[in-house]
């Protein structure tokens, strides 16, 4: 089957660690993307890779870090850095990194901090 | 700073009402606008919506963009529980999505 998928699907973290989400995709799409969302407030982006090896950072990327060494893998690591991480974490993926083609998302990452 | 504002927040109907979702925005480089519907996890894609005037339909729902007056609207017709979900406005500004926090609907049997 075609999809997105993350892992995992709840995370709890003590402060001061360090988590790595997974998010992996097999519809061969070139851009990926990582996304933030709190309660009552809208999706937020966090990072986006148009192109394998390329990455740049949206509008809340501070706290957070991505690699993107292979096409179909999009890791992001919450570092200890970010000063309030619980929240829900949304990876998508694009066709391109044009802007015009729809974003399709996988299930989700739940994480708190303990 | 481009902005995406959804209304209203939230919504309570009877089974069989109509409803009627808002979606306006204020962006530097308008190339579409996507409306999601997302239940607990994933947000799933309903429409993209790139011209103005041209209304699109899947179902009971219908969805139609103006770019002058910079806005959107979501039509359900004949609602059904299942349509409970948070719907999801969101705009294409160049290589970006931009969202709006979203409208919560709750259909009541």
């Amino acid at each position: 089957d075609g999809g997105i998928t993350q892992s995992p699907k709840y995370l709890f973290r003590k402060e001061g660690q360090n988590v790595t989400l997974s998010c992996e995709q097999n519809l061969n799409h070139d851009a990926m993307y990582w996304y933030r969302q709190d309660p009552g407030q809208g999706l937020r982006l966090i990072y986006y890779s148009q192109i394998v090896n390329d990455f740049q950072k949206g509008d809340i990327a501070e706290g957070y870090s991505v690699s993107r060494e292979k096409k179909e893998s999009f890791p992001l690591t919450v570092t200890s850095a970010q000063k309030n991480p619980t929240a829900f974490y949304l990876c998508a993926s694009s066709l391109s990194g044009q802007g015009a083609d729809t974003q399709y998302f996988g299930p989700g990452t739940r994480l708190t901090v303990l | 700073e481009d902005k995406v504002v959804q209304s209203p927040l939230s919504l309570v109907v009877h089974e069989g009402d109509t409803v009627t979702l808002n979606c306006s925005y204020e962006v530097t480089n308008f190339r579409s606008l996507l409306w999601y519907k997302q239940e607990k996890k994933a947000p799933t894609f309903l429409f993209m919506l790139t011209s103005s005037g041209i209304e699109k339909k899947s179902g009971r729902l219908s969805s139609i963009l103006d770019k002058k007056e910079l806005f959107s609207i979501l039509n359900i017709t004949a609602t059904q529980t299942g349509d409970s979900a948070v719907y999801l406005c969101a705009v294409v500004s160049g290589n970006k999505l931009v969202f709006g926090a979203g409208t919560i609907l709750r259909v009541k049997s």
